[in-house]
């Protein structure tokens, strides 16, 4: 079956740097992957999705990049902030489903 | 709108007891999902109903739970017996039509069993 792995290192990084987090996925390439911002104590709230056939999407600081040969998307944020501090999500369709990854915690630092 | 609503923000009760989450959807969503969150085990999908029909509930972990959806702006995620390995923030999202849709969640349940 599918599975989604998340680095569950927290990420710790100096503010204004690029922070980039990683989703694996094991099986084949879903049709979608999607990247949620979870902040303490509140539901994860949607930031990106990239199609199977786009290799690259971006909204402001954010990119995503999806690569169906290495079964990876990566999400970078540019000119990182303290505020960008999160809980960074990825996940997948199955059907009308979505399944997630556990996620990766990213702290900046000033 | 005001999002996806739940109640209660946080439940304590005693093992044995009966719980009841509820969640209100976003106006005219068509795809409801109960998702379990914990440490150990991330997000977890429970089971999702679309036009308030029970889709696939192979994520409900046991028989002790029970998701419904009487109408299109109300779901409940019942646990009876409750048990302490229950706990956890419970969050219920909503999305439109498509499988491309970003979903929206709610503020969650935090459960705790004692």
């Amino acid at each position: 079956s599918q599975k989604i792995e998340q680095n569950s290192e927290a990420l710790n990084i100096q503010e204004g740097k690029t922070a980039t987090l990683t989703c694996n996925y094991t099986n084949y390439s879903p049709a979608y992957l999607q990247w949620y911002r979870q902040d303490p104590g509140r539901g994860p709230v949607f930031l990106l999705l990239i199609r199977e056939n786009e290799k690259e999407k971006r909204k402001e600081r954010l990119k995503v990049t999806f690569d169906t040969t290495l079964k990876q998307s990566l999400f970078h944020i540019t000119a990182s902030q303290p505020a960008d501090s999160a809980t960074y999500l990825c996940a997948y369709n199955s059907g009308y489903a979505l399944n997630f990854g556990k996620g990766t915690s990213l702290l900046v630092t000033p | 709108d005001a999002g996806v609503i739940q109640s209660p923000r946080h439940e304590v009760t005693e093992m044995g007891q009966e719980v009841t989450l509820r969640c209100k959807p976003i106006s005219g969503h068509d795809y409801l999902f109960w998702y379990r969150q914990t440490m150990m085990r991330g997000l977890e999908l429970l089971i999702y109903f679309n036009n308030n029909v029970p889709i696939d509930d192979s994520g409900m972990p046991e028989d002790r739970f029970s998701a419904k959806m009487p109408n299109a702006s109300f779901s409940t995620l019942k646990i009876q017996p409750s048990e302490p390995r229950d706990s956890a923030v419970y969050f219920c999202a909503s999305t439109g039509w498509g499988a491309n849709t970003e979903a929206f969640f709610g503020q969650g349940t935090r459960l705790t069993v004692v």
